[in-house]
């Protein structure tokens, strides 16, 4: 079965630059959650998309802004990069919104140098 | 937003033992998850409990809900070192829309062959 796809898996940037992670969601999903895990630490929730539009907002910075395509993907654009910022970045997907359960892709590792 | 955590921080057993874990969270839920983590891998969707379910079981995998004391607790019978692995709750709001999901601390568990 087809599932929830993160590009790319590995990203390596230098402080003060920006970053695109891409995700694609299952097809048919509707619906697309950003998580944060820095080393050690459990998953925070960032941001989410129903439909194409923001439905939940999470511990996002203002640095970070995401947004979902007609095609229901979606991407998480990251300025300004701090040290802080490494983290391993998931995306999920859902086809309903409503309290399903979401299945979540295989990451993004970011590190930030 | 509540907050789940989970006791203890760290388990390790015998292969072939039970292991218990447990969670706890702080405001009203729609409904609580269990996920499991391989190091620095994806996150893997175990079972959904709803606020109004007390119990649910899926292969090896017990679930309990008490909502008056808002707690939960998963338990993996017949343990395998296949099962070593960090699992996390993860509650969901009962505010609608595409909420995020809020996870705990996370439990490392260890199976010893």
């Amino acid at each position: 079965a087809a599932g929830v796809i993160q590009s790319p898996r590995h990203l390596i940037k230098e402080k003060r630059e920006t970053a695109t992670l891409k995700c694609y969601p299952i097809p048919r999903h509707d619906t697309v959650y950003w998580y944060q895990q820095g080393p050690g630490q459990d998953p925070q929730f960032l941001i989410s998309f129903y439909e194409k539009m923001q439905s939940d907002k999470g511990s996002i910075p203002d640095r970070f802004s995401a947004q979902q395509f007609s095609d229901y993907h979606s991407e998480l654009n990251m300025s300004s990069l701090e040290l802080g910022d490494s983290a391993l970045y998931f995306c999920a997907s859902s086809l309903v919104p409503n309290y399903n359960e979401q299945f979540f892709g295989p990451g993004t590792r970011l590190t930030v140098l | 937003s509540q907050q789940g955590e989970e006791d203890p921080q760290a388990l390790s057993i015998q292969e072939g033992e039970n292991a218990t874990m447990n969670c706890s969270y702080k405001t009203s839920i729609n409904n609580l998850q269990w996920y499991r983590q391989n190091s620095g891998r994806g996150l893997v969707h175990l079972i959904l409990i709803r606020s109004n379910e007390r119990e649910k079981h899926s292969g090896r995998l017990r679930v309990t809900l008490d909502t008056s004391k808002k707690s939960s607790s998963l338990l993996i019978t017949a343990s395998r070192a296949a099962d070593t692995a960090s699992y996390f709750c993860a509650t969901q709001y009962s505010g609608g829309g595409a909420d995020g999901l809020t996870f705990g601390k996370g439990t490392h568990l260890i199976i010893q062959p």
